[in-house]
């Protein structure tokens, strides 16, 4: 059974520049989450959907991130003008429901310069 | 935080002693699952127990939860170089996953 693949692995911008990440779930599960992990820090919930409903973006950036999972299966992640600050690893993770063993992707790096 | 805390933040001990690490939270969880991230990887689950157990095992890891004093440990017999990871705590309510920051084993040969 595939894993959670993300994509691209790794990204280097300048600062204003807009950035997106893809992500592709273990088939059937409906719950997906994006985290964002500074260096040396755990992950940090972004926003958690179940099937195609956002359940919780209280801690997404609203004036430069976007999430969407438009069919309740893959799902984007943009971040519009980035900043320094949003240097960080980008993580998603599928479930079988919420509160369920989360199974993540690889990550995505992204270096703001 | 609101959640998760590990109270050791890096750990380095010699291969085949014994480690715990200790996790406090402070609101109603359901099970608290623990994470291992090895660099450059996502973090993968290697054990989760649930708020009626007290104590779970598997293999060389052992989780304990006193939902009482809202604390979770989990500790590793005769530690391993391959154990050397950054293991978080995540306690749940059954609606997210909530990470602390991290204890850094460092298992030296």
């Amino acid at each position: 059974e595939a894993g959670v693949t993300q994509s691209p692995r790794y990204a280097v911008l300048q600062e204003g520049q807009a950035v997106s990440f893809w992500c592709d779930p273990i088939s059937g599960h409906d719950t997906l989450y994006w985290y964002q992990q500074p260096r040396d820090q755990g992950p940090q919930l972004l926003v958690y959907f179940r099937d195609e409903a956002v359940i919780d973006n209280s801690q997404l950036p609203s004036d430069r991130f976007s999430a969407v999972r438009p069919k309740g299966t893959n799902s984007t992640l943009k971040i519009q003008s980035a900043k320094q600050g949003d240097t960080a690893t980008y993580l998603c993770a599928s479930s079988l429901g919420p509160g369920n063993t989360l199974y993540f992707g690889e990550g995505s790096r992204l270096i703001v310069v | 935080s609101q959640w998760g805390e590990e109270n050791l933040q890096a750990l380095s001990i010699q291969e085949g002693e014994d480690v715990t690490m200790n996790c406090s939270y402070k609101t109603y969880t359901t099970v608290v699952h623990w994470y291992r991230q090895d660099s450059g990887r996502g973090p993968a689950l290697i054990i989760l127990i649930r708020s009626n157990e007290r104590e779970k095992r598997s293999g060389r890891l052992r989780a304990t939860l006193d939902t009482s004093s809202q604390s979770s440990s989990l500790s590793i017999t005769a530690a391993q170089c391959e154990d050397t990871a950054v293991y978080f705590c995540a306690p749940t309510n059954a609606y997210k996953v909530i990470f602390g920051k991290g204890t850094h084993l460092h298992v030296l040969p």
